[in-house]
């Protein structure tokens, strides 16, 4: 069935480093590639997504990039804050072009810590 | 705008209870979704509701029911609560309109089984 993969499960750097988290999907067909932030006792909140007609998207200190052809896509967070440390989810979905219901399929999640 | 919000944040029954986990959205989205997050396993749809009046199942839904009462508000029901449904669960909302793909969460509702 459909299924991400996400690495690593947790990741330690040093405030002002760069980190990155990566994901691999099985569905070929999917299009649409959010990534969420949990911050603890609280609900996942998005904080970037991509379409598969790009391959790069920024905002900030933030950038995702695609890979469609190996079906990978990953978070890159630069200068890395103590107020960045949560816990990052990647999920893939066929969209609601496609006429679902836009089913999102979460990876299992990655723990981020940034210490100061 | 309060967003979605959810009810109760905390919640602890005997196995065999039941209880309705309340859901609502003031943003006037069309779809609503129930997922339930599990340690080292993400978030997996329990059910969803492309719209009033509609509901469908999602990747686990045994042992649960919902009621989507009206356009702001979604129920998840557990009938007879079982350890295995020991977890935290969030509900979301995404508005309507082709291309609009994100879904907003809420805080979310941790529920022990004993």
């Amino acid at each position: 069935g459909e299924n991400v993969e996400q690495h690593p499960s947790t990741l330690s750097v040093q405030e002002g480093d760069s980190a990155v988290i990566k994901c691999t999907y099985s569905d070929s067909a999917s299009n649409y590639f959010p990534w969420y932030k949990q911050e603890l006792g609280k609900g996942p909140q998005l904080i970037i997504d991509i379409r598969s007609n790009v391959g790069e998207k920024k905002d900030q200190r933030i950038a995702v990039t695609l890979n469609k052809t190996a079906k990978h896509f990953s978070l890159h967070i630069t200068e890395t804050q103590p107020e960045d440390s949560a816990v990052y989810f990647c999920a893939a979905s066929r969209g609601v072009f496609s006429g679902g219901y836009n089913k999102l399929i979460f990876g299992a999640g990655t723990r981020l810590a940034v210490h100061p | 705008n309060a967003g979605v919000t959810q009810t109760p944040k905390f919640q602890v029954l005997k196995t065999g209870q039941s209880m309705t986990l309340q859901c609502a959205q003031d943003m006037n989205h069309n779809s609503m979704y129930w997922y339930r997050q599990d340690p080292g396993m993400g978030l997996r749809l329990i059910y969803y509701s492309a719209s009033e009046g509609t509901t469908d199942k999602g990747e686990v839904p045994n042992g649960y029911n919902v009621s989507r009462l009206n356009k702001r508000e979604f129920s998840l029901r557990l009938e007879s609560a079982a350890p295995s449904q020991t977890s935290v669960y969030f509900c979301a909302s995404r508005k309507p309109g082709v291309g609009t793909d994100t879904q907003y969460f809420g805080p979310g509702t941790r529920l022990t089984v004993l």
